[in-house]
C-alpha cells in the first residue's frame, strides 16, 4: 500500500492563480480530510468528506473548494490565490469506527503565493 | 467553537530525562485522543491513542493519561532519547461530528 500520496509536494503561486492539490489513499478510507498547518497555529481542518459524494467544512473553508467523487481521491482547488494562503497542506484518511479511528497523513504539499 | 489547547510550546529535556505535554479539549463528547509526532518536513504519524472508556495507555516509553472530568490528557515520555526531539500534537476527535481538533503542538528537543 503507498497509504496518502499528496501532489504536487511544492508550488510557487502568483495572486489570482488557481491549482488543485492532489490527495490519494489506497486504504479503502471513507473519511478524508484536509488541513493546513501554520506556525504557532497546529493543523487547522479546511474541509472534511465522510464518504464519496459527501464533503463538509471544517474550521477554516473560505477560499477553497473539495469535492469527493470516488472512495480514493479527494482534492482540494484554490480558485484565486492570496498570500494568506501560503503554508503547508495535509491531506489525510481514516475508516471511522465506534470512538474514532487513526488518521494516515500524506507527506504535504508546501505552498508558497506570492 | 471546540479547541485544544496544548502546553507547553517547546520543551528541552536532557537526553535519558522525563518529558510531559499536557493538553485540555472543551468539548465533553470528544471520545477519541490521539498523540502524534511530526519530523521535520513530514506529515504526522500517530504514537499513541488512547479512547474515552480508558485512563491510560502504555506502549513501551510513551504512556497517555485522560481525566475525562477535567478534560485533561497528557503524553509521557520516559528515558528520552535524542531521536525523541519532534513536534508532538494532540488531538480531540468527536464521533459525531466526525471532527479532530489539534492543539498547536510542542517542540520537543532531546539534548545529548
Amino acid at each position: 500500500n503507498a497509504g496518502v500520496t499528496q501532489t504536487p509536494k511544492f508550488q510557487v503561486l502568483k495572486t489570482g492563480q488557481s491549482m488543485t492539490l492532489q490527495c490519494a489513499q489506497d486504504m479503502n478510507h471513507e473519511y478524508m480530510s484536509w488541513y493546513r498547518q501554520d506556525p504557532g497555529m497546529g493543523l487547522r481542518l479546511i474541509h472534511y468528506s465522510v464518504g464519496a459524494g459527501i464533503t463538509d467544512q471544517g474550521e477554516v473553508p473560505n477560499g477553497y473548494n473539495v469535492s469527493r467523487s470516488t472512495t480514493e481521491d479527494f482534492p482540494l482547488r484554490l480558485l484565486s490565490a492570496a498570500p494568506s494562503q501560503t503554508s503547508v497542506y495535509f491531506c489525510a484518511s481514516s475508516y471511522p469506527g465506534g470512538g474514532g479511528e487513526t488518521q494516515y497523513f500524506g507527506p504535504g504539499t508546501r505552498l508558497l503565493v506570492l | 467553537g471546540e479547541n485544544v489547547e496544548q502546553h507547553p510550546s517547546t520543551l528541552s529535556v536532557q537526553e535519558g530525562d522525563s518529558a510531559v505535554i499536557k493538553c485540555t479539549y472543551s468539548d465533553s463528547a470528544s471520545n477519541y485522543f490521539p498523540w502524534y509526532k511530526q519530523e521535520l518536513g513530514k506529515g504526522p504519524q500517530l504514537i499513541i491513542d488512547i479512547r474515552s472508556n480508558v485512563g491510560e495507555k502504555k506502549d513501551q516509553r510513551i504512556a497517555v493519561t485522560l481525566n475525562k472530568t477535567a478534560k485533561h490528557f497528557s503524553l509521557h515520555i520516559t528515558e528520552t532519547q535524542p531521536e525523541d526531539s519532534a513536534v508532538y500534537f494532540c488531538a480531540a476527535f468527536t464521533s459525531g461530528t466526525y471532527k479532530y481538533i489539534f492543539g498547536t503542538g510542542t517542540r520537543l528537543k532531546v539534548l545529548a
